[in-house]
């Protein structure tokens, strides 16, 4: 079955400094999509970055990036330059075979 | 683009009532659809899916049911509702970022 782990219930960032999440998963799938997700306060989600497992290259938006280690089933993802307009749930999830598997989030605040 | 409208966004309703959420989708034909229930701050868990009209998978035994009545409708039901049974409650659609989900707004359901 598959799993995905955020071992990081809550973290801290001041505003303008680089913070990263962790996230690390588990599937016996080789055809995979990973993603990262934002929930603010009103609990909309929005996708904010997604990576295909066959792509060794790490997916980058905007301040958004991430460290794609396929081997080690890591997938995390780095805010630079936080912002307030950032603090939210972020959650990570692993999709193949029609469902996405999430994580069970992150809370990430930001110190102005 | 693909839209996912979901309403009621609240919902206030007493153990033993029925309920009825709607999810209707925009902007695509034929989309697997997917109800997620995520309880305070926590991550999602995914109720059911459908692949099609009439075609409904259950991932979860509990008070709940759903229906694919047309193409483009997901209905959560329950003849008599739980305690249990408060959350938020999410409906998501296939984005067109590839194996993205879009999400609907929510519905806020607390069982008094």
């Amino acid at each position: 079955a598959q799993t995905v782990t955020q071992s990081q219930p809550e973290m801290s960032v001041q505003e303008a400094e680089t913070v990263t999440l962790s996230c690390t998963y588990d599937t016996s799938e080789s055809d995979y999509y990973l993603f990262w997700y934002k929930q603010p306060p009103s609990r909309q989600m929005i996708l904010v970055i997604r990576q295909e497992a066959y792509k060794q290259q790490n997916a980058t938006e905007n301040r958004f990036s991430v460290n794609f280690q396929k081997a080690a089933k890591s997938f995390s993802l780095k805010i630079s330059d936080s912002q307030l307009g950032d603090a939210a749930m972020y959650f990570c999830a692993s999709y193949s075979n029609y469902q996405l598997i999430w994580g069970a989030g992150t809370k990430l605040i930001i110190k102005p | 683009s693909q839209t996912i409208h979901q309403w009621p966004a609240t919902l206030v309703q007493p153990v033993g009532s029925p309920l009825s959420l709607e999810c209707t989708v925009e902007g695509t034909s034929n989309p697997n659809l997917y109800w997620y229930r995520q309880a305070a701050g926590r991550g999602l868990q995914l109720l059911f899916y459908s692949v099609g009209i009439g075609q409904i998978s259950s991932e979860v035994p509990q008070n709940l049911s759903a229906s694919r009545p047309q193409d483009r409708q997901f209905i959560l039901s329950s003849k008599k509702l739980l305690l249990s049974d408060s959350g938020f409650y999410l409906c998501a659609g296939p984005a067109q970022v590839n194996y993205g989900y879009t999400f609907g707004s929510g519905t806020r359901l607390t069982v008094v």
